[in-house]
Parts: structure tokens; C-alpha cells; sequence
């Protein structure tokens, strides 16, 4: 059983495109990231959600939305690629504590290729 | 400067050396200290948790924090192939859902 799975494991597109990764768990966490990877392995964090409440939106171009349409599930929708959106983004999610230990359980990450 | 900083190698050994992986960081504040293992072309799962400093020990992975020099440590004892990876630090200073700031990782390779 996948607990936290992503739709499409690869994604190449146009500049100037928009496109969308979808983000589902089973785990039954209450909190739910999207993280990007460059090609050196940096993770930075870009959003998460609590009880589908937006707690972390770091510096990102707004082109990025996050949509919690439940506590299961985490979109991202990107607006007018960019080259420098490629990179591999992951969707991770936790229990959601607000203290100690709340291990995040990450995805298999979604390739994007912007041409 | 990054807030945390990790040797992205690629650090090279032979099977059943002791291998050891550090990275520094600049925010006082941080707390919570985590190990994260990344193998190619998968998600990063968590390999140890850590608050504030001292030592932690599971199996062959050894947790280090010293707080006073910002400084943390992952040991592994008698490496085996399979631990050929990336391992990413991280931590938080609040922990729980709150951010996580991770290195750049370290890339692994244990020759058998």
C-alpha cells in the first residue's frame, strides 16, 4: 500500500505551459508539504497544510498555487513554466503534531522537464 | 551563507568502514535535529530524530548533536552496500509540523 503517492511520475512540458501534480495520502496525517529538489539535491520547502489550512508559504512565485481540497489530498498548479521550474518535487505529510517528533513521510517526487 | 551547511561528497568507502557524515548550521534556535536517507530517484525517509544535544543510537546509526558548535554528526558502523545514498540533515526549532530546513545532502558509496 502507497501511503503518500504522486500523479505524474514524470512531467515534460512547454515553457508557458500550465500543469498540475496531484498529491494523495492514506496515512491519515494532518499535515501535508510540497517540496522542490534542484539538481543538487537542495529540498527546499514551498507550502504545507495543516487541516487544509496554509501554515508555510515561503517565497514563491505566486505562478505556484497549493490546493487542499481535504486532509487526504495536496495540488499543486503551476502557472506559465518557467526553464527554472524544473526540478523534482516532492509531496510529504505527517501526523501534524505541534511539538516534537512529526515525521514526514515523502513521496516518490514528480520529475518536471520544462523545454 | 545557507543555514545549513553539508559536504555534498560524493564521500566513497569500502564495506564495513565506519562512515561519518556532519553538517553545519547558523540558526541557534534549532532544536530538533533529523537524519533523512534518499536513495536515486526516491522520496527521503527518515532515519533518525534528535532533540537538542547528546547522542542517539539505533542499530548501526549513531545521532550526534553539539549545540554549542552547531554541529551534528551521523555515524554509520560497518557500512554495507545498501547505505549507498544520499543522507540529507535537517532540523527545526519548534518542531512538529513547523518548517524543516534541510542540507544539500551527501552522497554515499559503498564499495563492496
Amino acid at each position: 500500500d502507497t501511503a503518500v503517492s504522486q500523479t505524474p511520475k514524470y512531467l515534460v512540458t512547454q515553457m508557458g505551459n500550465d500543469k498540475s501534480i496531484k498529491c494523495e495520502q492514506n496515512l491519515g496525517h494532518d499535515t501535508m508539504y510540497w517540496y522542490k529538489q534542484d539538481s543538487k539535491k537542495f529540498l527546499k520547502i514551498m507550502f504545507s497544510y495543516n487541516n487544509k489550512e496554509l501554515i508555510i508559504n515561503e517565497t514563491v512565485p505566486n505562478r505556484f498555487s497549493p490546493k487542499s481540497p481535504d486532509k487526504a489530498h495536496l495540488n499543486l498548479h503551476i502557472n506559465s513554466l518557467e526553464l527554472g521550474d524544473s526540478a523534482v518535487y516532492f509531496c510529504a505529510s505527517s501526523a501534524g503534531l505541534t511539538k516534537g517528533a512529526d515525521t514526514q513521510y515523502f513521496g516518490p517526487g514528480t520529475r518536471l522537464t520544462v523545454l | 551563507q545557507k543555514e545549513v551547511e553539508q559536504d555534498p561528497g560524493p564521500l566513497s568507502v569500502p564495506e564495513g568502514a565506519i562512515v561519518s557524515l556532519n553538517c553545519t548550521y547558523s540558526n541557534s534556535a534549532f532544536q530538533y535535529f533529523m537524519w533523512y536517507r534518499q536513495y536515486s530517484r526516491k522520496g527521503p525517509e527518515l532515519l533518525m530524530y534528535t532533540y537538542s544535544s547528546g547522542n542517539k543510537e539505533d542499530g548501526r546509526f549513531t545521532a550526534q548533536v553539539d549545540k554549542s558548535s552547531k554541529y551534528i554528526s551521523l555515524f554509520i558502523r560497518d557500512s554495507q552496500p545498501s547505505d549507498s545514498a544520499t543522507y540529507l540533515c535537517a532540523m527545526s526549532d519548534s518542531g512538529g509540523y513547523q518548517k524543516v530546513t534541510f542540507g544539500t545532502g551527501t552522497k554515499l558509496q559503498v564499495i563492496p
